[in-house]
């Protein structure tokens, strides 16, 4: 069964980069593309960008200029930066999986909350 | 860039009745890129239904999707007390997924 987790800091600084990466185990990661999306606390699902094995990116226009993908296929992860972040970033971080192919998140990890404060 | 608007916002139903929850598109897409999942809280949400109308693996046969163009409905038949829940459509096109904001089928 194929899982994902996030990790990374809870709490950033207004300003800075908000940096998360999530861990896939028990699948590879080629072949499959995969996705950062987010919930603010009370709110509705937004997707922030996907990246694919080869690297291959593409993100939210709203969040484009802030948001930069990167893939480690040797070691199965993908992550996320998000720079200048505000208090409008504090959310819970999901990673998803994507088929190639298909249009739909499969798996998902637990998802992880970033507060943006000072 | 393609807007999905849910209705209602908030179904407050009895367990065994019948939900019926409204996705529509602000222009017509292709049914093949529509996408419904279930958020239970503080879950991740999960899988529903794909391409419109196909149950994801183990999804109970009570759920239900149906629509093309632009009106797409999600169907819970006979609504068990696990199935209260958020429920979300979501549509891809041009390298782009985007969400509905999303129904609360609560308990009534």
């Amino acid at each position: 069964q194929v899982q994902l987790q996030e990790s990374g800091p809870g709490l950033v600084k207004p300003s800075e980069t908000l940096s998360l990466t999530c861990t896939v185990s028990g699948g590879s990661i080629t072949n499959y593309y995969w996705s950062w999306i987010r919930q603010p606390p009370g709110k509705g699902l937004e997707w922030i960008g996907y990246i694919d094995d080869s690297g291959s990116t593409n993100s939210n226009p709203s969040l484009k200029s802030r948001v930069t993908s990167s893939v480690d296929t040797a070691k199965n992860q993908f992550s996320l930066k998000m720079s200048s972040v505000t208090a409008a970033d504090t959310a819970v971080y999901f990673c998803a999986r994507g088929v190639s192919g298909s249009y739909e998140f499969d798996f998902w990890g637990q998802g992880t909350l970033v507060t943006v404060s000072s | 860039e393609i807007v999905l608007t849910q209705s209602p916002g908030t179904l407050s139903l009895s367990p065994g009745e019948r939900a019926t929850l409204s996705c529509r598109a602000s222009q017509s897409i292709s049914s093949s890129h529509l996408t419904w999942y279930q958020q239970k809280p503080g879950q991740a949400p999960s899988l529903l239904i794909y391409g419109a109308s196909s149950r994801a693996t183990g999804i109970p046969d009570r759920f239900s999707g149906s629509g093309s163009g632009t009106d797409f409905t999600l169907t819970i038949s006979r609504l068990e007390p696990e199935d209260f829940a958020v429920y979300y459509c979501q549509y891809y096109g041009s390298s782009l997924w985007t969400f509905g904001q999303g129904t609360k089928v609560e308990i009534k």
